[in-house]
């Protein structure tokens, strides 16, 4: 079956780190992923787009991969504040328009 | 820009009764708009996909006579849940798409529904 994941429910770090976020997909080729930011109680909000013949993308702090070799995407943010503690999720979509969303992975930066 | 507002932000029914959820798009045309559900500590579930002037598409598993969706304009979709239960209690959330497939998708703040 076709399956996202994301690495782990959630990760906490310390400020001034890098956390690293994981998507992983399995029986599936997503045309492109999109990562969003949710707060609690509320939507999610769009961070990043990166397509499939991209490796790399960035943003300020926010810098996304995506290996279809290792059927793996990426989503960094560097210099990390308290401010970034969030759930964070990974929406790949396919060559039919179809969606998939990541259950997301919930960051918290301890000061 | 891109806003999209989803009104009420919450609202408790008793069960049996319908209750309307409404989603716009504040300063876009949205050719096509989503709904999910989400339960809590897990990821939204797309719900149906509507696309203006035409009946919405389905996921899998959603009752679409119990989950009425309108999408009568390019700036409003409606999301009815019809003679509702405790077990429908969720957070219900619209996004809005204004272009291409690829275009970020722009959500709303959310309805959480309490049925009693």
């Amino acid at each position: 079956s076709q399956k996202i994941e994301q690495n782990s429910e959630a990760l906490n770090i310390q400020e001034g780190k890098t956390a690293t976020l994981t998507c992983n997909y399995t029986n599936y080729s997503p045309a492109y992923l999109q990562w969003y930011r949710q707060d609690p109680g509320r939507g999610p909000v769009f961070l990043l787009l990166i397509r499939e013949n991209e490796k790399e993308k960035r943003k300020e702090r926010l810098k996304v991969t995506f290996d279809t070799t290792l059927k793996q995407s990426l989503f960094h943010i560097t210099a990390s504040q308290p401010a970034d503690s969030a759930t964070y999720l990974c929406v790949q979509r396919g060559h039919n328009n179809d969606m998939r969303f990541g259950a997301g992975t919930r960051l918290t930066v301890k000061p | 820009g891109a806003v999209v507002s989803q009104h009420p932000s919450w609202v408790i029914c008793k069960s049996g009764t319908s209750v309307k959820i409404e989603c716009r798009s504040l300063d876009f045309q949205a050719t096509t708009m989503f709904w999910y559900r989400q339960f809590p500590k897990q990821s939204l579930m797309l719900m149906a996909t509507s696309n203006e002037g035409s009946k919405a598409t389905y996921e899998q598993g959603v009752e679409k006579d119990k989950f009425l969706i309108n999408h009568a304009s390019l700036t409003l979709s409606t999301l009815t849940v019809t003679s509702a239960h405790p077990e429908d209690s969720s957070f219900y959330i619209c996004s809005a798409r204004a272009g291409a497939s690829n275009s970020p998708l722009h959500f709303g703040n959310g309805t959480r529904l309490t049925v009693t």
